[in-house]
């Protein structure tokens, strides 16, 4: 069984400050996205990533995806409590699916 | 506006009550799926569509019945829920497989279940 695991699970900053989420697991993946979930809502695709390496930016939003596809990190340059929400991440594995992580709830104050 | 709509977005039931959930997406997306979320577990599938006609379980199937009989609906059936099936449901849609780099998943906002 392919998992993806999320670290940090909880993460509590102050605006202005800089942090990194990371998405891994034992298994290669072939791509990997992103969402990001506000409280109250649906999951809302951010990126995805396929090749080895491959480094993705998004505003203040950096992604890259692992030189051997079995790892990704997110990170966030002077959050703002505008970022506050789930961030999943969610690998193309080797059964047609799509494999969710258990996500990381970022909470950023004013 | 391009959107998955699932109606309702609160429901309190009691056990063995036949409920529907429904879910409409106006993007002529060829791939639904509906998934649970829980604490400590995440996203998990319950079932997914292809095509219209075309359901397979996902991970999570029992106790829940789908149809695609059009392509824009996939409602989500519990024929007799019960309080393990108190969750946050989404509905989800995309133009082809979700897990291919080309698509990914457009969500609905959730229905919020309790089963008492």
């Amino acid at each position: 069984t392919q998992l993806l695991e999320q670290s940090p699970q909880f993460l509590s900053i102050q605006e202005g400050e800089n942090l990194t989420v990371y998405c891994n697991s034992s298994s290669v993946f072939s791509s990997l996205q992103w969402y990001r979930q506000e409280p109250g809502e649906g999951p809302v695709l951010l990126v995805t990533v396929v090749t080895g390496g491959e480094v993705k930016k998004l505003k203040r939003l950096t992604f890259q995806f692992g030189d051997a596809r079995k790892d990704s990190s997110l990170h966030i340059t002077a959050a703002q409590p505008g970022d506050t929400g789930l961030y999943l991440c969610a690998g193309a594995g080797n059964t047609d699916k799509l494999i969710f992580g258990t996500g990381t709830r970022l909470q950023v104050f004013p | 506006e391009a959107q998955v709509t699932q109606n309702p977005r609160y429901l309190i039931t009691v056990t063995g009550k036949k409920l529907t959930v429904t879910c409409s997406q106006n993007m002529n997306h060829e791939y639904m799926s509906w998934y649970r979320q829980d604490p400590g577990l995440g996203l998990r599938q319950i079932y997914y569509s292809m095509n219209v006609e075309v359901t397979d379980k996902g991970d999570v199937p029992e106790g829940y019945k789908v149809s695609r009989k059009e392509k824009r609906n996939f409602p989500l059936i519990l024929e007799s829920p019960s309080p393990n099936q108190t969750s946050l449901y989404f509905c989800a849609s995309s133009l082809g497989q979700p897990y291919t780099p080309t698509y990914g998943y457009t969500f609905g906002s959730g229905t919020r279940l309790t089963v008492v």
